[in-house]
């Protein structure tokens, strides 16, 4: 089955940029979609297709897939931006989800 | 406003069979493909399984297969995934999550909690 693999965890100082990394097998040829997620919060949707934003989401937020590995990218990392974060990924009849990557904004 | 709420979720012994619900409103259930996907303690989003606009599709993760069935009630709006022989491993919050048409999940549930333990 497809897998999808990132990082633990990342950090970033307030106003940096963040960078989280989702790899997989040719994971260019499908979509990516990223969410964040928030202590005893549910799944926001915050990059779907690669690089498109949800409406209400800030454009901070920006997302790339190409080759093996897509990355989302917060610009200008906010405190609030603190949370899991998890790419996905829809394989023929299946979904998959990356393990999840924890932004810590220090 | 769309919105999903979860329910059935409990304690249940190993073996043993639980159903949960999605009440959606906002929109019909019928129009666009339906998810279930679940989050272990202190775990990453694991995808359970998913039912498509039409309800001609289910589809579901190796680790369910078998085991779990997917299903909805267009006239209720609502959303089920039945679950049997359930394991100590399947102990997790159970999300219901709208399909957007664009390969993701664009609304979820607040979770409903199952947890298997004798």
């Amino acid at each position: 089955s497809y897998e999808l693999t990132q990082p633990p965890s990342v950090s970033v100082s307030p106003g940096q940029t963040a960078s989280i990394t989702c790899s997989g097998d040719k994971l260019e040829s499908i979509y990516v979609s990223w969410y964040q997620q928030k202590p005893g919060q549910s799944p926001l949707l915050v990059i779907y297709q690669d690089n498109k934003r949800p409406s209400g989401i800030p454009e901070r937020f920006s997302g790339s897939n190409s080759g093996n590995t897509a990355t989302l990218t917060i610009s200008g990392t906010q405190a609030m931006d603190e949370a899991d974060y998890s790419c996905q990924a829809w394989d023929r009849n299946s979904v998959v989800f990356g393990g999840g990557t924890k932004l810590t904004v220090l | 406003q769309v919105q999903l709420v979860e329910s059935g979720g409990g304690v249940v012994q190993p073996g043993r069979s639980l159903r949960l619900s999605c009440a959606a409103s906002g929109f019909t259930v019928d129009s666009y493909g339906m998810h279930w996907v679940r989050q272990a303690p202190g775990k990453g989003l694991e995808w359970v399984a998913v039912i498509s606009y039409d309800g001609n599709k289910k589809y579901y993760a190796d680790s369910v297969k078998g085991r779990f069935t997917i299903s909805r009630d267009n006239p209720k709006n609502t959303l089920y995934l039945q679950m049997s022989s359930l394991r100590t491993e399947d102990t997790a919050l159970y999300y219901c999550a709208k399909g957007s048409g664009n390969y993701s999940n664009d609304y979820w549930g607040q979770g409903t909690l199952v947890t298997v333990s004798s």
